[in-house]
């Protein structure tokens, strides 16, 4: 079966343009993930969908950063007017449920450059 | 708050020898701790993980971890290093709120196998 799919796999984009990241989770998994990996860091959590239930967005690290999912399908981050910070690997991960014991399956990220 | 540090960043053993890579862990309650594998321009894949049962985790690939809570921590291990196990190793711990299973990872170890 497959796995977690992202898209596109690199982007490359100037300082103040939107940039919009697509994720595709496996078939059936309910939670949905968003993280950031920057140069030499670990993995920061961004946002977190539940079904239906409203998203969790304490991450996000400014209203620059918003993400939509439809049901349980799809997912996209959005970044508007882009800033040199934000280049990084944006990593999704999607799991079959939530709970303390769940196992996050990863994609293979998209690599986000802002010149 | 929880978190998680690896100790240090770069790792160099030789084909056949030991793989130790270090992971102490930060939790008010008892954690949930993992441990992933990121191969070049791939997704992170679930190496092991410990959620209270038995202290010592077997893993995919040879790998294994001991759980120490007097240590508070999480030490990845594998007898005899091979030369596919070249890759970074992130240790991670999770933090189930009810509203997601928020995984908190450390800058991650990267693992030198060389001839």
């Amino acid at each position: 079966g497959a796995g977690v799919s992202q898209s596109p796999s690199n982007k490359v984009t100037e300082k103040g343009k939107d940039v919009e990241l697509r994720c595709d989770p496996i078939s059936g998994h309910t939670a949905l993930y968003w993280y950031r990996q920057r140069l030499g860091q670990g993995l920061e959590f961004l946002i977190y969908f539940q079904g239906n239930s409203a998203p969790d967005k304490s991450g996000l690290p400014s209203d620059r950063f918003s993400a939509e999912r439809t049901g349980e399908s799809v997912s996209t981050l959005t970044i508007q007017r882009t800033q040199q910070e934000d280049s990084a690997v944006y990593l999704c991960a999607s799991s079959f449920t939530s709970g303390s014991q769940e196992t996050q399956y990863f994609g293979p990220g998209t690599r986000l450059l802002v010149l | 708050a929880q978190s998680v540090t690896q100790l240090g960043s770069h790792v160099s053993v030789s084909e056949g020898a030991l793989v130790l890579l270090r992971c102490n862990y930060s939790s008010s309650v008892p954690p949930y701790l993992f441990w992933y594998v990121q191969y070049p321009n791939q997704g992170l894949q679930l190496l092991l993980k410990y959620t209270s049962a038995a202290t010592l985790v077997k893993g995919i690939n040879g790998f294994e971890a001991e759980f120490k809570k007097s240590e508070t921590s999480f030490h990845l291990t594998k007898p005899s290093a091979h030369m596919r196990d070249a890759a970074e190793y992130f240790c991670a711990v999770s933090r189930f709120t009810g509203g997601g299973n928020k995984l908190t990872f450390g800058t991650g170890t990267q693992l030198k196998v060389e001839l």
